[in-house]
């Protein structure tokens, strides 16, 4: 079975240009979530999704980013403009239901210059 | 919000040895869950372990296991028998009644050799 799958796996831009990550879940997971790593920090929640509804994005810096999940499935986080310290690595996570465990793709690395 | 600390950056371990990676956490809650995470070098995260807080018994996964003591807030990872292909960076991670999941800011382990 396919697993959390991200693209780009590595992404560098100079400030202020906009970047988008694209994250699919695990087929049949509900639950997607999208969190910032910092380096050698613990991922902090940006957004967590249930089905196509953005349910708890109280973290989620709005003035610049943004974040759909149309029909469900497939998620994007963008980020517009972007600044030197939005240099992270970005997850994207899906359970079978909030109450599940969370499987995490590999992440996408953003380098602002 | 809860907060996850875990107050040792860094471990090393002699292969075959035992390591214990500690981990506290501050709440208000009487219901909640506890996990392990991995995450070895360039690659995702995995669930290592889980608790939850109203069984007194405390996890194993094979060679990993879970001291939690609930009174003293305090859940900690032993690893027996250490391999190479444990060293990773281990976080500690809490989910409230809201399913938000909170981790501390992780634990670098080394198996040396």
């Amino acid at each position: 079975e396919a697993g959390v799958v991200q693209s780009p796996r590595y992404k560098i831009i100079e400030k202020k240009q906009p970047v988008a990550f694209w994250c699919n879940p695990i087929s049949g997971h509900n639950t997607l979530y999208w969190y910032l790593q910092n380096l050698g920090q613990g991922p902090e929640l940006l957004i967590r999704y249930e089905n196509e509804e953005a349910v708890d994005d109280s973290q989620l810096p709005k003035d610049r980013f943004s974040a759909e999940r149309l029909k469900g499935v497939d998620s994007t986080l963008k980020i517009q403009p972007a600044e030197l310290g939005d240099s992270a690595v970005y997850l994207c996570a899906s359970s079978p239901a909030p109450t599940g465990e969370l499987f995490f793709g590999e992440g996408s690395r953003l380098t602002v210059l | 919000a809860q907060t996850v600390t875990q107050s040792q950056p860094e471990m090393s371990v002699q292969e075959a040895e035992t390591v214990t990676l500690s981990c506290t956490y501050d709440t208000s809650e009487n219901n909640y869950y506890l996990f392990w995470y991995k995450q070895p070098p360039s690659r995702q995260m995995i669930l290592v372990i889980r608790q939850e807080a109203y069984k007194q018994q405390n996890a194993t996964e094979n060679r990993f296991s879970v001291n939690f003591q609930k009174a003293a807030k305090s859940f900690s990872l032993k690893i027996s028998d250490s391999q190479l292909g444990d060293t990773a960076m281990y976080f500690c991670a809490y989910r409230s009644n809201d399913y938000k999941l909170s981790f501390g800011a992780g634990t670098t382990v080394t198996v040396r050799a």
